[in-house]
């Protein structure tokens, strides 16, 4: 079974803080999908990154791929209230053709 | 602006009845899927389809059916609801299998008493 496996489960921080949620696995993934889910609502895509060691940035969002392509991480860099919401990771094993796997997700409460 | 959409936002269902769970999608996407959402266990593939009148088991199809009679529409079909099927249900549209975005709808709270 390939998994994902998110950690922290929950984070609760102050505004201004910075943080960092993470991604792992010891599969390859062909990409790697973050999603944010907020209360009520489908998640909704951040990002996708593909190429081992990739950086991406999302305004305060750094989005990283481990260069070995089996982890990922997002750090937040002075969280405000609106990023709370549950973060999602999905990707897309090597030796599969099509089926996302997805983490169980990391929930995020930025307290004012 | 894309959408998809879903029949109910919440239902409440006796044990054994039929329950139909309807998604529409807008953006002509020929590949959806049904996933469940339950806390700690993020989110698990039910079904999918990846044409008209195509489907593929994801990795919980027991006590599940789909139907895909049109492009735009995603039919979960829960046969004789059972307590364990109480969960979320999202519904999700993707023009790429795998790498491709998804886009999913707000959601079924669905309650089996």
């Amino acid at each position: 079974t390939q998994l994902l496996e998110q950690s922290p489960q929950f984070l609760s921080i102050q505004e201004g803080e910075n943080l960092t949620v993470y991604c792992n696995s010891s599969s390859v993934f062909s990409s790697l999908q973050w999603y944010r889910q907020e209360p009520g609502e489908g998640p909704v895509l951040l990002v996708t990154v593909v190429t081992g060691g990739e950086v991406k940035k999302l305004k305060r969002l750094t989005f990283q791929f481990g260069d070995a392509r089996k982890d990922s991480s997002l750090h937040i860099t002075a969280a405000q209230p609106g990023d709370t919401g549950l973060y999602l990771c999905a990707g897309v094993p090597m030796d599969s053709n099509y089926q996302l796997i997805w983490g169980a997700g990391t929930k995020l409460i930025i307290k004012p | 602006d894309v959408k998809v959409t879903q029949s109910s936002r919440y239902l409440v269902k006796r044990t054994g009845e039929k329950v139909f769970l309807e998604c529409v999608q807008d953006m002509d996407h020929e590949n959806m899927f049904w996933y469940r959402q339950d806390p700690g266990l993020g989110l698990r593939l039910i079904y999918f389809s990846y044409d008209v009148k195509m489907k593929e088991k994801g990795d919980i199809p027991e006590g599940y059916s789909v139907s895909r009679e049109k492009k735009e529409r995603f039919s979960l079909i829960l046969e004789s609801a059972s307590t364990n099927q109480t969960s979320m249900y999202l519904c999700a549209s993707s023009s790429l299998i795998g790498v491709g975005e998804q886009f999913f709808g707000p959601g079924t709270r669905l309650t089996v008493l």
